[in-house]
């Protein structure tokens, strides 16, 4: 059973568009929602994560939105850049148990930003 | 310089044959995981450890083992039994007060020959 749904599996946007990758989950336990960005042969790394308790979340160019109800979370990434292409994980955590048995992520989105 | 270290970066098995994956941290965290990586299949869970000397298994963890002796390293020995082992493996480690922020080290991929 996949707990996180991430779409779309990849994008293309133009140089100075705005990304928008989403992702969907079923465990109501989870209170904590990073992103990661990961370039070829590298580890992934923060990006930007959100809790429940907000909306939305601002950091320069990436954006999350959050909607507690519907269960679903975004990444936006404005004026994107050729720079930004890389693939970008949703994860969720449940911070029950201390929320070290790890994060359960989706399955990835490939960015391609065309210059 | 602080972070995460895996070696070797590219590792090549011959089938039948357990091979171990090294994964040390200086960030004084003392949580540590490992994750498997496969094209379209995002990472998933193989082990994860809290503390020193204890170690709990993930969503795929048949066919792998782990150690734990230091709270620097974690390594991963992949084993025959494991079916299907070539991929790229993650290692992530995270301070134990703030377990949802995990750090990921560069990985190493393995390709059974």
């Amino acid at each position: 059973q996949q707990q996180v749904k991430q779409s779309p599996q990849s994008l293309i946007v133009q140089k100075g568009g705005i990304s928008i990758i989403n992702c969907a989950y079923e465990n109501t336990a989870f209170d904590y929602f990073p992103w990661y960005q990961q370039f070829p042969g590298k580890g992934p790394a923060l990006l930007i994560a959100i809790r429940p308790d907000v909306s939305e979340k601002k950091e320069g160019r990436f954006t999350i939105s959050f909607n507690k109800s519907a269960k679903q979370f975004s990444l936006h990434i404005m004026d994107s850049q050729p720079g930004d292409s890389a693939t970008y994980f949703c994860a969720a955590v449940s911070g029950a148990g201390g929320g070290a048995d790890g994060l359960t992520f989706g399955k990835g989105t490939h960015l391609i930003i065309q210059p | 310089d602080g972070g995460i270290t895996q070696s070797p970066k590219y590792l090549f098995r011959k089938e039948g044959q357990n091979v171990t994956l090294s994964c040390e941290q200086n960030l004084n965290h003392d949580a540590m995981y490992w994750y498997r990586q496969d094209p379209g299949q995002g990472l998933r869970l193989i082990y994860y450890s809290q503390i020193v000397n204890d170690f709990q298994k993930g969503d795929i963890a048949e066919g792998y083992s782990v150690s734990r002796e230091k709270k620097e390293s974690f390594p991963l020995t992949v084993t025959s039994a494991q079916k299907n082992p070539t991929a790229f493996y993650l290692c992530a480690s995270s301070p134990l007060g703030s377990t949802d922020t995990q750090y990921f080290g560069p990985g190493t991929r393995l390709t059974v020959l």
